[in-house]
């Protein structure tokens, strides 16, 4: 089984900087890999895809970077509505992928 | 505008049964494959069920903490997935989202997600 390790837990950042989040999985998955952005009550949306291809109509302050065991989601300035929970995805082991166990963007 | 609308969520004691529902519009439902998720109050997210295009014989995949309790069906011609919950643990207890897969084939990765159902059980 996959075990994805997301970090930092938290990453306090203020408007208009970069915030880098990091995932690491415990074997490879290729660019297996996607990310996902969720704010309070809201369903998850898919950000990044084949850990670096961005899904329709995301902004490209979102870039995905990485392969293998390491990813990265970087936002390059941070917008008010980017503070939210992301959470890492592998789908190379399929069923069942595994999650991260998230990282939260907070201002 | 892809939507997809969950239902059929509520209070039930352990043991019991509950169905979810998730209706499709904006796509062709039948071409997509349909997996359900859920996410426990606090918690992360965790892949319950998928089930594949009809056409290429609709396969259905469970996580093992729900296999053989949990059914994942669809109907096409109502552009509508199921999800048959049964002997019902307290830790069933999330909202259940539905997600269309972005990709005909089964990419894995889930473009459009639903708002989710709440589902508690408890006695």
């Amino acid at each position: 089984e996959i075990v994805m390790t997301q970090s930092p837990a938290t990453l306090s950042v203020s408007p208009g900087e970069r915030a880098t989040l990091s995932c690491r999985a415990s074997q490879s998955v290729g660019t297996n890999l996607a990310w996902y952005q969720q704010k309070p009550g809201q369903a998850p949306r898919l950000l990044i895809h084949r850990a670096s291809m961005r899904a329709t109509g995301v902004p490209g302050r979102f870039s995905g970077s990485g392969s293998g065991t390491e990813f990265a989601l970087t936002i390059s300035s941070l917008q008010s509505e980017d503070f939210a929970l992301y959470y890492c995805h592998q789908y190379a082991s399929w069923p069942p992928g595994a999650f991260g166990q998230g990282t939260r963007v907070e201002i | 505008e892809v939507q997809l609308v969950e239902s059929g969520g509520g209070l039930v004691k352990p043991g019991r049964s509950l169905r979810l529902s998730c209706t499709g519009s904006g796509f062709v439902f039948g071409d997509y494959p349909m997996s359900w998720f859920r996410q426990a109050p606090g918690k992360g997210l965790e892949w319950v069920a998928l089930i594949g295009r009809t056409a290429y014989g609709g396969a259905q995949e469970y996580a093992a903490s729900v296999k053989g309790r949990f059914i994942i069906s669809r109907d096409d011609s109502k552009s509508v997935a199921f999800l048959q919950m049964s002997s019902l643990k307290i830790e069933d207890s999330a909202l259940y989202y539905c997600a269309k897969d972005a990709d005909i084939n089964g990419a894995y990765f889930f473009d459009y997600w639903g708002q989710g159902a709440q589902v508690t059980v408890s006695s």
